[in-house]
C-alpha cells in the first residue's frame, strides 16, 4: 500500500502564475481534504471532496480551487500566485467524511517567488 | 467556529513522562485527533477521541472531556525521536467534518 501521495513534492513559482497539486489517496480511501500549512503554524483547511464534489470549504479565497476524479485522486490549483501562498499544501485521506483516523500525504512545499 | 490552544513549547527529559494539554472552543464537536508531526515531514496520526475517557495506544494515551472542551496527550518513557510537534485537531460536527488544528505544541526531548 503506497499510502497518500502527493506530486510534485518542491515546487517553485512565480507571483501571479497558477499551480496545480496532486493527491492520491490511500487504498481504500474515498474522501480527500487539502490543508495549507505556513511554518510555525498548524495545517489550515482548506476544503474537502467527497463523491467528486467539494463537501466543505474553508476560509480560503476563489483563487483556490479543486477537483476529484472517479479514482478518488484530487486536485488543487491555485490561481494568481502570491507571495503569501508559499507554504507546505497537505492533503489527507479518509474512508468517509467521519473517519476515526486520517492520512496524510508528505505535502508539496511550494515557493512564490 | 473552532478555537484550538495548545502550549507552543515543552522540554522534557528522555525517560519521563510528558503532558501536553489541548483547550478547544466549538460550535459542534466531531471527535479530536493528536497528530505527531517532525520538522519538514507530514503529520503522523496518532490517536482519536470521540467519547470521554482515556485512550491507550503503547507509549501514547489521549484523553478526552467533552464538557470541558479539555484533551492532553500522554507520552510515557520519552525517547529522542519523539522530539516533534504535536498537533491537536477538532472535528466539528457538520455533514463534511472539517478538522481545525491548533498551531502544535512543540517538544524537545533531552538526554
Amino acid at each position: 500500500d503506497a499510502g497518500v501521495t502527493q506530486s510534485p513534492t518542491h515546487l517553485i513559482k512565480t507571483r501571479g502564475q497558477q499551480v496545480t497539486l496532486r493527491c492520491s489517496p490511500k487504498s481504500g480511501h474515498d474522501t480527500v481534504s487539502w490543508y495549507q500549512q505556513a511554518l510555525g503554524q498548524g495545517p489550515q483547511f482548506i476544503f474537502q471532496y467527497y463523491e467528486e464534489e467539494e463537501r466543505q470549504r474553508g476560509n480560503f479565497p476563489d483563487r483556490f480551487s479543486g477537483h476529484q476524479f472517479p479514482n478518488y485522486s484530487s486536485e488543487l490549483n491555485v490561481n494568481a500566485l502570491l507571495l503569501g501562498d508559499s507554504a507546505l499544501y497537505l492533503c489527507a485521506s479518509s474512508r468517509g467524511t467521519s473517519s476515526s483516523e486520517a492520512f496524510f500525504g508528505q505535502g508539496t512545499r511550494l515557493t512564490v517567488v | 467556529g473552532q478555537n484550538i490552544d495548545q502550549p507552543t513549547e515543552m522540554t522534557a527529559t528522555e525517560g519521563a513522562i510528558v503532558q501536553i494539554n489541548c483547550t478547544y472552543q466549538t460550535s459542534g464537536f466531531n471527535g479530536l485527533f493528536w497528530y505527531q508531526q517532525h520538522a519538514g515531514e507530514a503529520p503522523t496520526f496518532l490517536s482519536y477521541n470521540v467519547l470521554d475517557g482515556l485512550e491507550e495506544k503503547g507509549r501514547f494515551s489521549s484523553f478526552l472531556s467533552r464538557s470541558k472542551g479539555y484533551s492532553y496527550l500522554l507520552l510515557k518513557e520519552l525517547q529522542m525521536k519523539d522530539s516533534a510537534s504535536y498537533l491537536c485537531a477538532v472535528r466539528d460536527n457538520t455533514n463534511a467534518g472539517k478538522s481545525t488544528f491548533g498551531d502544535g505544541t512543540t517538544l524537545t526531548v533531552k538526554p
